[in-house]
């Protein structure tokens, strides 16, 4: 089946810790996008990436990094510097205008 | 992007259509209208999207007002499984080709609840 995969499901992090949020595409989709979703809230971007080895900074990337080496992978790592990462996380690629999303990352803090 | 206005909530009886509207009375020429929905706990899922024709697919309808300030997203025929917050979104189709580069900025949206 072709589509947008995140793993974990859920995640827990623990105080100073970095942790890494996988999503992965077979949609051979050059464009993809990192967004954070707090409850009763609309989404706000945080990276996105237009081609490999590119990528911008969104409305809200302080405290976040991300890596492009490869077209299908584009994985988000939520730093020790990200005071309130609690929050839902989703990623996306885009074919033409149309952006896809995968099923999120629901991301605790211990 | 232009901004959308949608009612926070509306019902519908399973079977019937569901007919969700939004207005966006400040849209340019080349703003798209894009419908996605979201239900509870799962991403986005991309519905429809039209520029001043009138759309349709397997999933929905998009009518267009004539002055492109308003639009109706209808599923002709609800089900339980239709239940979740649906998204008006109106952005510019950017770059060569018309390809679009940016963000989708999601409002509030409609939470549509369909009952049995």
């Amino acid at each position: 089946d072709g589509g947008i995969t995140q793993s974990p499901k859920y995640l827990f992090r623990k105080e100073g810790q970095n942790v890494t949020l996988s999503c992965e595409q077979n949609l051979n989709h050059d464009a993809m996008y990192w967004y954070r979703q707090d409850p009763g809230q609309g989404l706000r971007l945080i990276y996105y990436s237009q081609i490999v080895n590119d990528f911008q900074k969104g409305d809200i990337a302080e405290g976040y990094s991300v890596s492009r080496e490869k077209k299908e992978s584009f994985p988000l790592t939520v730093t020790s510097a990200q005071k309130n990462p609690t929050a839902f996380y989703l990623c996306a690629s885009r074919f033409g205008t149309i952006q896809y999303f995968g099923a999120g990352t629901r991301l605790s803090v211990l | 992007d232009a901004k959308t206005t949608q009612p926070p909530s509306m019902d519908c009886a399973e079977g019937r259509a569901a007919n969700l509207p939004c207005n966006h009375s400040t849209i340019s020429g080349n703003e798209y209208v894009y419908w996605y929905r979201q239900i509870h706990s799962q991403g986005p899922q991309y519905i429809i999207h039209g520029l001043k024709n009138n759309e349709t697919n397997e999933m929905a309808s998009l009518i267009i007002t004539e002055d492109r300030k308003s639009s109706t997203l209808i599923l002709p025929h609800a089900t339980l499984r239709d239940t979740a917050v649906y998204y008006c979104i109106v952005r510019v189709v950017k770059g060569a080709g018309g390809t679009s580069y940016g963000k989708l900025t999601f409002g509030q949206g409609t939470i549509l609840t369909v009952h049995p």
